[in-house]
Formats: C-alpha cells, structure tokens, sequence
C-alpha cells in the first residue's frame, strides 16, 4: 500500500540553525501539508501546497518557514533558523483531490529537537 | 472560531470492555468530521470519516455517527482488543480552507488483557 514517507526520523540542530524537513507523498497525490505536533498539544496545521504554491497557511507559519517541491517526489518544509519552541513532532500529508471530504495521508513524522 | 474538543484521557479499559470517546466540535462552516489514530511510533492512520449528517464512519468495528445537532462525532466500539490502545485524534475539515484539518487534544487508550 502506497505510503507518504519522511526523513529523518529525529533531526537535532542548535538553535539559530537552519534544518530541511524531507517528505516524500504517495506519487498520484497532488495536495501537500505540514502539521506540527508540540509535545503535549494538539496537532496544529502548518501550510497547504498545491500547484506549486501554497493554498493556505497558519498563523504559525511565519517567514522563517518555507515549503518546496524541488523535484516530482520530495516536499520539504525549511526552517530558517530554528527557535526553542520549533522543538516539535513535525507531519507531512498528502492529498488526492483535496477537497473537504478528501483524506489526508500522513507521513511516520519527524521528532525536530532544538537546543 | 472552529474547534475540536475530545474527553480527557488516558482511558484505560479491559479487554472486551466497550469503548465510547466523546468529540464535540465548532465550525463556523459544514465540515467533514474523521477519526485518526496513532500507534505507538507510527504516525497519524485514518480510522473513519463522516462528510455529512447523520452519516455513520465505521472501521476495524470502530464507528461514529456525524451528529449535526449535537454537534458530536462520538467514537465507539463494542469490543477492545490489546492491540487498539493507541492516541486517537478526532478532527475537522471545512471546505474552502485549503484542506486544513484542525485535530482535537487526542485520547490515549490503554487496553489491558
């Protein structure tokens, strides 16, 4: 069964650093997101992506975020330079038709620790 | 706002125990209701969606009943088994926001044999 995938696992960065989130979605799908889980909270969406640009964005998702789909197959999410309160369980998603009853795919997740 | 709320956790039942998850929800628009779930290490699987009233989402003898009145999506099963112990996470999708789902706190479910 096709799945999304993600790397790495746990990324460990000082803060101030800049690290790059790797997704890979199931390869018909055209709807791209991340969510973030803090630990201890609730999962919170990040940004939407289709078509090349992004369709919606929280509040959360400042300019030091940024999304990309640089070939047919990766979806990366880049933090510029990574905050304490980055430290979060990070997921991709993906999407076929994107519409509201459309479902979301996630991606195992990538556990982001900042020091 | 749109909100999501589910019942405190951790549930901790025995096996064969029933199992209800209370969820409320509210939405300024018609949303389309899910339940995910998450076992341990894994991330966040489908279990079931509702997309409109009175629908009725089922799955692995998971079910729940979209309830526009109540504003309820209730997660139930009859029979637990050890291997369902896992986060559940209820959410909300509304149309026109750019597939944003917008997850309740999750409930952790501990089934013991």
């Amino acid at each position: 069964e096709p799945e999304v995938t993600q790397t790495p696992s746990h990324q460990v960065t000082q803060m101030g650093q800049e690290v790059i989130l790797r997704c890979v979605p199931i390869s018909n799908h055209l709807y791209f997101y991340w969510y973030r889980q803090i630990l201890g909270q609730k999962v919170e969406f990040l940004v939407s992506f289709y078509n090349n640009e992004i369709s919606e964005k929280s509040e959360i998702f400042d300019d030091q975020f940024s999304v990309e789909r640089p070939d047919g197959s990766n979806f990366t999410l880049k933090i510029r330079s990574t905050k304490l309160e980055d430290s979060a369980m990070y997921f991709c998603a993906s999407s076929d038709s994107g519409g509201a009853t459309d479902t979301q795919y996630f991606g195992p997740g990538t556990r982001l620790t900042v020091l | 706002g749109n909100s999501v709320t589910q019942m405190e956790g951790p549930v901790t039942l025995s096996e064969e125990a029933f199992l209800t998850i209370n969820c409320t929800y509210t939405a300024t628009g018609y949303p389309s209701l899910f339940w995910y779930v998450q076992y341990p290490g894994e991330g966040l699987q489908l279990l079931l969606k509702a997309t409109k009233a009175d629908d009725k989402g089922s799955n692995k003898g998971f079910e729940a009943t979209y309830r526009k009145e109540t504003t309820s999506f209730h997660l139930e099963k009859g029979s637990v088994q050890v291997s369902d112990s896992a986060v559940y996470f209820c959410a909300l999708l509304l149309r026109n926001q750019g597939g944003k789902l917008i997850f309740g706190q999750g409930t952790e479910l501990s089934v013991k044999p």
